[in-house]
């Protein structure tokens, strides 16, 4: 699985957007881009995927470039709930068999009152 | 609530102690994972199963042994740990891709962790 870079911490204002963003240069053409969150001490929560369109659900809005080395996770409108570690992974899809899930160091978000 | 659910929450062991976490996914998965989260350190893999059958073994000691009786239940039988054992042990579930047809995605899901402390 291709390897990924996030910024250790931020921080945001509550009510504002929240926007974590994510290198992942050496992807490759089968490989997803996976975000989940993990609240202290909690098990990680899925957040959203996708593979080069744009995506949105009820969480979040994920933008990857155009070349996919690249993405962002967006929190529209954060609240003091969303202060978690936020950890984007890269992995192939469409492979038989159950993947593992790699994890790296995360983004600390903290949103600020 | 994720459909997965993991017990006990939190478990205190002696050394010498033999115990089980379990975990239990009401999804419909037929996939489950264990990994390990140590103090300050990224989750990692431990294990594995897939139909039930283990299908990888991330260099795991011995004194940790998975059960997969059905594609609803994994536990982790731990026996004999040491202090540096202590961390959030995560189990996850999953579908599991096939040949052709069938689920198209494999999105992990989580259950809440249990929280083992040996001393």
């Amino acid at each position: 699985d291709a390897k990924t870079t996030q910024p250790t911490s931020m921080d945001c204002a509550e009510g504002r957007a929240a926007n974590l963003p994510c290198n992942h240069s050496t992807i490759s053409g089968n490989e997803y881009v996976y975000w989940y969150r993990q609240i202290h001490s909690q098990g990680p929560q899925y957040i959203i995927h996708g593979l080069k369109n744009n995506e949105t659900n009820e969480m979040a809005s994920l933008i990857i470039t155009e070349d996919r080395k690249s993405s962002t996770l967006i929190l529209p409108h954060a609240t003091l709930r969303d202060t978690a570690v936020y950890y984007c992974i890269v992995r192939l899809m469409g492979i038989q068999g159950a993947q593992k899930l790699v994890f790296g160091q995360g983004t600390r978000l903290t949103i600020n009152p | 609530e994720t459909g997965v659910t993991q017990t006990p929450r939190h478990l205190v062991m002696g050394m010498t102690n033999k115990k089980s976490l379990k975990c239990e996914q009401h999804l419909g998965h037929n996939a489950m994972y264990w990994y390990k989260q140590s103090a300050k350190k990224p989750l990692e893999l431990m294990f594995v199963y897939n139909f039930k059958e283990q299908t990888e073994n991330n260099s795991v000691p011995s004194r940790f042994s998975p059960e997969c009786p059905n594609s609803s239940h994994l536990f982790l039988h731990l026996h004999t740990l040491q202090p540096e054992d202590s961390a959030l042990y995560l189990c996850a579930s999953s579908y599991s891709l096939g040949l052709a047809g069938g689920p198209r995605t494999d999105t992990q899901y989580f259950g809440p962790g249990t929280r083992l402390t040996v001393l």
